[in-house]
């Protein structure tokens, strides 16, 4: 069974550092792209970034692009969201979510059960 | 990046209809898409991608269908577990979602 369960979520001030991890379990995490996705207090979804099975290429949403950077551990199984320069249109639900397969252009099927943050002064 | 938008945003239904929900996407994807059910303050799940392939587990009465820039998904008799938001979601480039679908009981 997969299971992603991410921590690392909280209270932030503006302007603030957070780093998110995943951990992932139940597959082979160095066979999959794996991505973050957001979901803001009663609104929708929104991809914030990805990254290849083998770490070598990652992409951003753009209003986070040169503030959040993503990187994975294979020997450990797991995911990482640095965030830097939080802004207040950061608060939000992240999910760790797994990809379908080793292509980038493929559904996200699995998915954490998410991780709080909350940037306010 | 494109731009997805669903229809209606929300809508009521009672338990045995068939209903259906429209997203269209500001340019051609191909069939690089996906359809997501989330419950309230759980984390979305896969129902259907490729456009018309139902995940693994999904019941048959989802389906999807469309290919290009307009698709729809719909359920063939609503059960009482299907009260829930839908989101779509193209993976054609860089992926983008729809901003929901809300069905509730009538």
């Amino acid at each position: 069974e997969v299971k992603l369960e991410e921590s690392g979520g909280g209270l932030v001030q503006p302007g603030g550092s957070l780093r998110l991890s995943c951990a992932a379990s139940g597959f082979s995490f160095s066979g999959y792209w794996m991505s973050w996705v957001r979901q803001a207090p009663g609104k929708g979804l929104e991809w914030v970034a990805h990254i290849k099975y083998d770490g070598s290429e990652e992409d951003y949403v753009d209003s986070v692009k040169g503030r959040f950077s993503i990187s994975r551990d294979n020997a450990n199984n797991s995911l990482s969201l640095q965030m830097n320069s939080l802004r207040f249109e950061d608060t939000a639900v992240y999910y760790c979510v797994k990809k379908s397969g080793r292509l980038q252009n493929q559904p996200d099927d699995s998915w954490g059960q998410g991780t709080l943050v909350t940037v306010s002064s | 990046a494109i731009r997805m938008t669903q229809s209606p945003a929300s809508f009521s239904a009672s338990i045995g209809d068939k209903v259906s929900i429209t997203c269209r996407a500001s340019q051609g994807i191909s069939s690089y898409l996906a359809w997501y059910q989330q419950k309230p303050g759980k984390a979305p799940e896969l129902l259907i991608y490729a456009a018309s392939t139902l995940q693994r587990g999904v019941p048959s009465r989802f389906s999807g269908s469309g290919s290009g820039t307009d698709f729809t998904l719909t359920i063939s008799c609503l059960q009482s577990e299907d009260f829930a938001t839908y989101y779509c979601q193209q993976y054609y480039s860089q992926p983008t979602f729809g901003p929901g679908t809300k069905v509730d009981i009538k």
